[in-house]
């Protein structure tokens, strides 16, 4: 089945910017989201790109998308305390009616 | 609009009992999810249904769990008899269509303690 990965913990300052990364393996995925998890609660849609383009940007929120390597970024800048949060990315492969999740980021903000 | 609604938020239990957990998906979604998330084993699908009908249940742990929807707006998820590795936080999602942009809605979840 498809595997989606990504590195499981991620510290920055206050202030500076975040990257989250991502990879797939379902070559054939046409969204490919970013959800956010914030304690206590359930995961809440933060942006998607669709799979013919490179780059989405959205407030501080920049994802970028390299098709050929499977490889997907969640960029946010400025990254202030209430960024912290869990963060999964989620691919939809072909012909599948879930989508699939990957293992989620724990992003701590330092003040 | 109301989002996805799952009750109880909580539930504590002794091993051996059952336990029912419910969800109510947003109106006008064909598709319904369950999920289990654990610190271990992270975010698992245990079973999904489209326009009340459930599709694919290959994530269900075992015969001890088993899920229903009766009807669009209903569904259960229910443990029985429930064990402590069962403890959890068991989200339902729901979405419009199952391809092309397809983003699940997610509930608040119900964390399921089993003593």
């Amino acid at each position: 089945g498809e595997d989606v990965e990504q590195s499981l913990f991620l510290s920055v300052r206050e202030g500076d910017s975040s990257v989250i990364n991502c990879t797939y393996t379902d070559s054939s995925s046409t969204y490919l989201y970013w959800y956010k998890q914030e304690p206590g609660a359930g995961l809440q849609l933060l942006t998607y790109i669709f799979s013919n383009m490179d780059m989405k940007q959205d407030q501080r929120l920049t994802v970028l998308l390299n098709k050929k390597d499977k490889h997907l970024s969640l960029r946010i800048a400025d990254t202030q305390t209430g960024d912290s949060a869990i963060y999964f990315c989620a691919e939809n492969g072909a012909g599948a009616n879930n989508l699939f999740f990957g293992t989620g980021t724990r992003l701590t903000v330092i003040p | 609009d109301a989002g996805v609604i799952q009750s109880p938020r909580h539930e504590v239990t002794e091993m051996g009992q059952e336990v029912t957990l419910r969800c109510k998906p947003i109106s006008g979604h064909d598709y319904l999810f369950w999920y289990r998330q654990t610190m271990m084993r992270g975010l698992e699908l245990l079973i999904y249904f489209n326009n009340n009908v459930p599709i694919d249940d290959s994530g269900m742990p075992e015969d001890r769990f088993s899920a229903k929807m009766p009807n669009a707006s209903f569904s259960t998820l229910k443990i029985q008899p429930s064990e402590p590795r069962d403890s959890a936080v068991y989200f339902c999602a729901s979405s419009p269509r199952g391809v092309g942009y397809q983003p699940q809605h997610f509930g608040d979840g119900t964390r399921l303690s089993i003593l």
